[in-house]
Formats: structure tokens, C-alpha cells, sequence
């Protein structure tokens, strides 16, 4: 089993609608979780960080943590063609010895006009 | 804001170079890492390190090498590079163990 996981996609979406991605870890100590977006040919940017059960909104997007799930979801809710980008999902993780952050294989997200 | 400046944006070198990649950030980051992005495989790590002239490696450390001599500076080093080692070469900091990373802006190296 992968340390993070996500759907790979494309996951294509009408604009204005909800946009819902997800990603489950197998990791059960995890304490810290991340949102980020890539661009094609750019870096990964921050979008969300998220530490505790539940929902944290900012603005457009809302990160759900489920830690008796294992999985974490972002929410973006008006979606916007400037939304298509592949999405990473980033896990503090302690498996094999050393804390460190392992990334999902990202889902690549297409928002139609 | 946090800000991490990679040295060249891109790079073309020759198979058996010895190649350089810099990277220096501003915000007096204790953690530094360097990945490789290829299509298909995601983010690997290559190395990082925890403190100045401490280094890691990651899961990947093969035909690289690294130096930090100072907190602000990583640099990444390709001993002889090879055709396999064109990818996308991304450096990132963080504050600590739980805080999220912070990428530069990427350097797509390419090996010819």
C-alpha cells in the first residue's frame, strides 16, 4: 500500500461547480497534511495546510481531515478555469524511522468554460 | 512571505559534466530538501538536510551529491551527469518537522 495516495484523474469539472478531490494515507500517527497546486511546468504551491479533524475554509477552498478515516479531501467551490492544475496531497508521515513528507501522485484537475 | 530562489531557471549540460544546482532561501530555515520531478513518478527525494553540514539521504541519493555550509545555501551537485538524470530539480524549506515545505521555482535540467 502507498504511503499517500490520490486519484490520478483527470477529474474534469463544469465551471462554478464543486471541484472534490481526495487523498488517503496509511500512516495512522500523521499529524500534519497539505494541499498543493502545480501548474504545467511550475513548482508545487502551498494552498492549505490542515492539522486538526474537520474543516478549515479559505476562501474558495475548504480542506476536510478525517484521522479515524485516513483520508483529507479539498473543496473548491466556484470553480474557475484558472483552477486546472494537478493538485498534490502531502502527508507528515513516521513510517520507516524518520518523520518526513511524502507526497501523492497528484490529480490532475480540468475546469470547462 | 517565504522566499526560495533557485539559481538558473534552465540548464543544459553535456554528459560527465559536473553540475551545480543552488539554492538559497531567506527565511532562516533549519530544514532544506531537494527533489526530482518526471512524469508519471511524482516528487522523489533526493536528499535533505536538518542543519548546516548535516546532510540526509533521501530516496534516491544515486549519482548526486550536496553541500550546505551555510543555513541559507543548499546546493545540489550531479558528479558526471547522464541522459537520466534530465528531469525537473526542485529545492524547498521548511521551518520544522511540521511545517508545510516551500518550493523554489524549479530548474528543468536537461543532459544531453
Amino acid at each position: 500500500q502507498k504511503e499517500v495516495e490520490q486519484n490520478s484523474g483527470p477529474l474534469s469539472v463544469p465551471e462554478g461547480a464543486i471541484a472534490s478531490l481526495n487523498c488517503t494515507y496509511s500512516d495512522r500517527g500523521s499529524q500534519s497534511f497539505f494541499w498543493y497546486r502545480q501548474y504545467s511546468g511550475k513548482s508545487p504551491e502551498l494552498i492549505m495546510s490542515i492539522y486538526s479533524n474537520g474543516d478549515k475554509e479559505d476562501g474558495r477552498f475548504t480542506a476536510q481531515l478525517n484521522k479515524a478515516s485516513q483520508y483529507v479531501s479539498l473543496l473548491i467551490r466556484d470553480s474557475q478555469p484558472s483552477d486546472s492544475a494537478t493538485y498534490l496531497c502531502a502527508v507528515t508521515t513516521s513510517l520507516q524511522g524518520a518523520q518526513k513528507l511524502v507526497f501523492g501522485q497528484g490529480t490532475r484537475l480540468t475546469i470547462n468554460p | 512571505d517565504v522566499k526560495v530562489t533557485q539559481s538558473s531557471r534552465y540548464l543544459v549540460k553535456r554528459t560527465g559534466e559536473k553540475v551545480f544546482l543552488e539554492c538559497v532561501q531567506d527565511m532562516d530555515h533549519e530544514n532544506m530538501f531537494w527533489y526530482r520531478q518526471d512524469p508519471g513518478l511524482g516528487l522523489r527525494l533526493i536528499y535533505f538536510s536538518y542543519d548546516v553540514k548535516m546532510k540526509e539521504k533521501g530516496d534516491i541519493p544515486e549519482g548526486y551529491s550536496v553541500s550546505r555550509e551555510k543555513k541559507e545555501r543548499f546546493s545540489l551537485i550531479l558528479e558526471s551527469a547522464s541522459t537520466n538524470q534530465t528531469s525537473m530539480y526542485l529545492c524547498a524549506s521548511r521551518r520544522d518537522l511540521g511545517s508545510p515545505l516551500h518550493f523554489g521555482n524549479g530548474t528543468r535540467l536537461t543532459v544531453t
